[in-house]
This record gives C-alpha cells, sequence and structure tokens, in this order.
C-alpha cells in the first residue's frame, strides 16, 4: 500500500507569489490533516478536512491560506502572496475514520518550502 | 486547543546510558502517541497509550500514560546512536474535532 504521498518535495517561491502543496492519503483514508513545522520545532496543526469538508480550521491564518479535499483528487494547501515567514516544512497526514486519531496517524515526507 | 509540554527539549549523552523524555499537560487527553523524526521525513508513530496507567514497551523503549491520562513518558534504556532523533509527543483532544495536537520534540543525541 502507498503512504501519504506530497509533493513536491521541495518548493521555493519568490515573496509575492503562490504556493499549492498537494497530498494524497493513503486508499481508504478519507480524513486529512495539515501541519506546519519550524525547525527544531514541533507540528503545529493547521487545518483537518473530510472529502468535500473542512471540519477544523482554526490553526491556519485567516488571510493568504486555503485548504480543500475534493471529492477527486489530492488535498490542496494554497498560500497566496507567499511572505518570508511562511518558509516551512509542510506535513500532511490522514486517518480512516473519525476517532482515527487515537490510532495514530500517517504522515506524508513533508513539503519544504521555501520563499525567496 | 489543548497544550503539550515536553521536556527537555534538547538532551546529549553517551551511548549506554538511559534517559527519559517528559510530556505534560494540565489537560486530559483521549490517548497520548509518541513518534520519531529523521531528518527531512515525517513523524513516525511509536507507539499510542490510551488508558490511564498504562505502560508499553518498545525493545529497549518503555511508554507510561498518567494515570490522569494528562502526562506520558518515554523511557530508553542502554541507548544506542541509531536512537538519535526527534521525538514528539502528541495528544488527541478530547472536545472538538478530536485533532493531534504536538509537544514540541525533543532533540536526541546519543554519542558514541
Amino acid at each position: 500500500n502507498a503512504g501519504v504521498m506530497q509533493n513536491p518535495r521541495h518548493l521555493v517561491r519568490r515573496r509575492g507569489q503562490e504556493a499549492r502543496l498537494r497530498c494524497s492519503p493513503m486508499k481508504g483514508h478519507s480524513h486529512v490533516y495539515w501541519y506546519r513545522q519550524l525547525p527544531e520545532e514541533g507540528l503545529k496543526f493547521m487545518v483537518y478536512l473530510q472529502k468535500e469538508n473542512i471540519i477544523d480550521e482554526s490553526g491556519m491564518p485567516k488571510e493568504r491560506f486555503s485548504a480543500e479535499f475534493p471529492k477527486e483528487g489530492p488535498s490542496i494547501l494554497r498560500i497566496q502572496q507567499v511572505v518570508r515567514g511562511d518558509s516551512a516544512a509542510y506535513f500532511c497526514a490522514s486517518s480512516p475514520m473519525t476517532g482515527g486519531s487515537n490510532y495514530g496517524y500517517t504522515f506524508g515526507s513533508g513539503t519544504r518550502l521555501t520563499v525567496v | 486547543t489543548q497544550l503539550l509540554e515536553q521536556s527537555p527539549q534538547f538532551l546529549s549523552i553517551q551511548e549506554g546510558e538511559n534517559l527519559t523524555v517528559y510530556c505534560n499537560s494540565s489537560s486530559v487527553f483521549s490517548s497520548l502517541q509518541w513518534y520519531r523524526q529523521e531528518p527531512g521525513e515525517g513523524p513516525v508513530l511509536l507507539v499510542t497509550v490510551v488508558t490511564g496507567g498504562e505502560v508499553k514497551k518498545l525493545k529497549r523503549l518503555t511508554f507510561q500514560f498518567g494515570d490522569a491520562r494528562k502526562d506520558s513518558s518515554l523511557h530508553i534504556t542502554a541507548a544506542q546512536p541509531g536512537d538519535t532523533g526527534l521525538y514528539l509527543c502528541a495528544g488527541v483532544e478530547i472536545q472538538g474535532a478530536q485533532k493531534l495536537v504536538f509537544g514540541q520534540g525533543t532533540r536526541l543525541t546519543i554519542n558514541p
């Protein structure tokens, strides 16, 4: 079984450009979570989505950031007009069901965004 | 959002020594999980503890969940250089979306 697939692994954007990060969950998983990690820090929750629904976006900045998980295709985290402070590793995780959190998440390898 | 405090943040010890990493909160969690993260990769689940007072062993690693389900510890016996890495504790919130919240991590270095 393929794990959680994230692409690209590395993304370089100039200030003001848009960044699109993609995440394909594990087969059979319908819950997707996005986290951001700064160097030498833990992971900070951003958003939790199920197919076509945003369940909890309490960790996502209200401006410039958006996320979707369409009926078909990967989940997308979109950052508009990127600034240097957006540089970080962004991780996606998936789980099979509500309460699946108790069984642990499967994480992708992350996308490392660098804003120059 | 419930918070988790992990300590120490950095730990460097010699091969063969024992160590304990702590994960504390003032909040009750549905479960606590420990992950290990290698450079350039995502976290990998080591263990989940669900019941207060639960103890789980994974070779030289021992994980304990506090009786009140607010804290956890990771004990490594006879540490080896291969244990080097970032260890993250994470708790499942009881209320709301039951999402996973992470501590800030412990960077462990085992010197040969």
